[in-house]
């Protein structure tokens, strides 16, 4: 069965410094794995997708995620962090028949001054 | 053009009420899931329906719930007799086909409110 772990439910960055929001993930058959952003009040947005193309994948927003098959990884970074960068990121993993999506747990950007 | 529409944005009921929240897909989008986020949680999946028909409903209780995504008209899903652990905010997502690969579209979601 397929699973996602977010390491750090609550991330801090200074403004202009570099993101990472980990997420590992388990699954039997090679994964389909997404990153959404969640504003306050607000639905999820596709941030990015790995469809088994290129392991770098770029997204909106400057951001940018690392496939990792020997690691189980699938880490979100963004070089510059920026104050409307603050908000709510979930990792997901979709179910290999389509379907439903596995979320993490989340996790909380917070970016000071 | 429009994304994924829910209404209402919030929603009030009283213990043993009847809530029923809806969601208009993506124009062109067949495919529509539910999912449901409690306080300090992420989204847990409820219910997969393709036009008419109930896909995946691994996620929903087993009691109260129901869903629905007629021929014509947006998908409804009903929580009959409310109580107060029904209190979350519920999403609607869209998709154009079936497969891992399709990304999922989200409305703003409904929050629901027991009192």
């Amino acid at each position: 069965a397929q699973s996602v772990t977010q390491l750090g439910s609550h991330v801090s960055v200074s403004e202009g410094a570099l993101v990472l929001l980990r997420c590992n993930y388990s699954s039997s058959v090679p994964p389909y794995l997404f990153w959404y952003v969640q504003y306050p009040n607000q639905g999820l947005q596709l941030l990015l997708k790995y469809t088994s193309a290129a392991t770098l994948v770029k997204g909106i927003n400057g951001f940018e995620a690392e496939f990792k098959k020997s690691e189980t990884s699938f880490h979100l970074t963004k070089p510059s962090a920026h104050m409307s960068d603050a908000a709510e990121y979930f990792c997901a993993v979709s179910d290999p028949q389509g379907g439903k999506l596995i979320f993490g747990q989340g996790t909380e950007l917070s970016v000071k001054p | 053009n429009a994304g994924v529409m829910q209404n209402p944005r919030h929603l009030v009921r009283r213990r043993g009420q009847e809530a029923r929240l809806r969601c208009s897909p993506v124009k062109g989008h067949s495919h529509v899931y539910w999912y449901r986020q409690l306080p300090e949680e992420g989204l847990k999946f409820m219910v997969y329906l393709q036009k008419e028909n109930i896909i995946d409903e691994s996620g929903m209780p087993k009691e109260r719930f129901s869903a629905e995504f007629p021929k014509e008209g947006p998908s409804i899903l009903r929580i009959q007799q409310v109580v107060r652990g029904d209190s979350a905010a519920y999403f609607c997502a869209s998709s154009e086909g079936t497969g891992g690969h399709q990304p999922q579209h989200f409305g703003d979601g409904t929050r629901l409110s027991i009192l």
